[in-house]
């Protein structure tokens, strides 16, 4: 695609709901990256894969959250029993290579548990 | 859209100035440095980067500068225009494609 899409755009979910974050990275791209963004900060380090393999998921809080990129495209990051705490953006890139390849970022899904 | 940067530090410069960005970054051992510029509603988009092994770079109009002794690198924008207003984060790296986000600051053009 001509961009890195994610589905939802807005998310609103009740606390203790599963949902699942959707991103579609550049077609080709070998590695995705997951991040989080609260207003009035830049983003923050989540997960990330290169082809199907998932690299490092350090970034993850709690072991409420997965990722998966089962076929090395698309990829899927789940919040299970979301928490209010959770609310925030949710960003995706994805970039060419490893080693210092631009990463383009996708538009992000606004999360909202209430 | 969504705002970014509410409360942000905030450098207001007239069209046509230059702008000059600041970041301190953290880690002493980064050795890839990437400025991004992100627009409300959107998402952080890639300005420049900057090797460890580099001191100066530049692109159109965007020159990126580090300083490795201070942990400092700055983004400066020559002949500023309204469609740079925006945030803009630096990033840092190391041996690792985790980007490391700094705080952002906020740039605003008057005409």
């Amino acid at each position: 695609g001509a961009g890195v899409s994610q589905s939802p755009r807005y998310k609103v979910t009740k606390r203790g709901q599963d949902v699942a974050l959707r991103c579609d990275p550049i077609s080709g791209h070998v590695s995705l990256y997951w991040y989080r963004q609260a207003l009035g900060q830049g983003p923050e380090f989540l997960t990330y894969f290169n082809y199907e393999a998932q690299q490092d998921k350090s970034g993850l809080p709690n072991d409420r959250f997965s990722a998966e990129r089962p076929e090395g495209s698309i990829s899927t990051l789940t919040i299970q029993r979301t928490e209010q705490r959770d609310s925030a953006m949710y960003r995706c890139a994805s970039s060419a290579g490893t080693g210092g390849y631009e990463q383009y970022f996708g538009p992000g899904t606004r999360l909202t548990v209430t | 859209g969504e705002s970014v940067g509410l409360h942000l530090p905030t450098l207001s410069v007239q069209e046509g100035d230059n702008s000059i960005i600041n970041c301190a970054y953290s880690n002493s051992a980064s050795d890839y440095f990437i400025w991004y510029k992100q627009e409300s509603g959107k998402g952080p988009q890639f300005i420049i980067d900057i090797r460890s092994n580099m001191d100066k770079r530049q692109g159109q109009r965007v020159t990126v500068l580090l300083n490795k002794t201070v942990k400092h690198l700055s983004l400066q924008i020559a002949a500023t225009q309204p469609g740079d207003s925006a945030v803009y984060f630096c990033a840092e790296t190391y041996n690792t494609d985790k980007l490391i986000f700094g705080t952002g600051t906020r740039l605003q053009v008057f005409p």
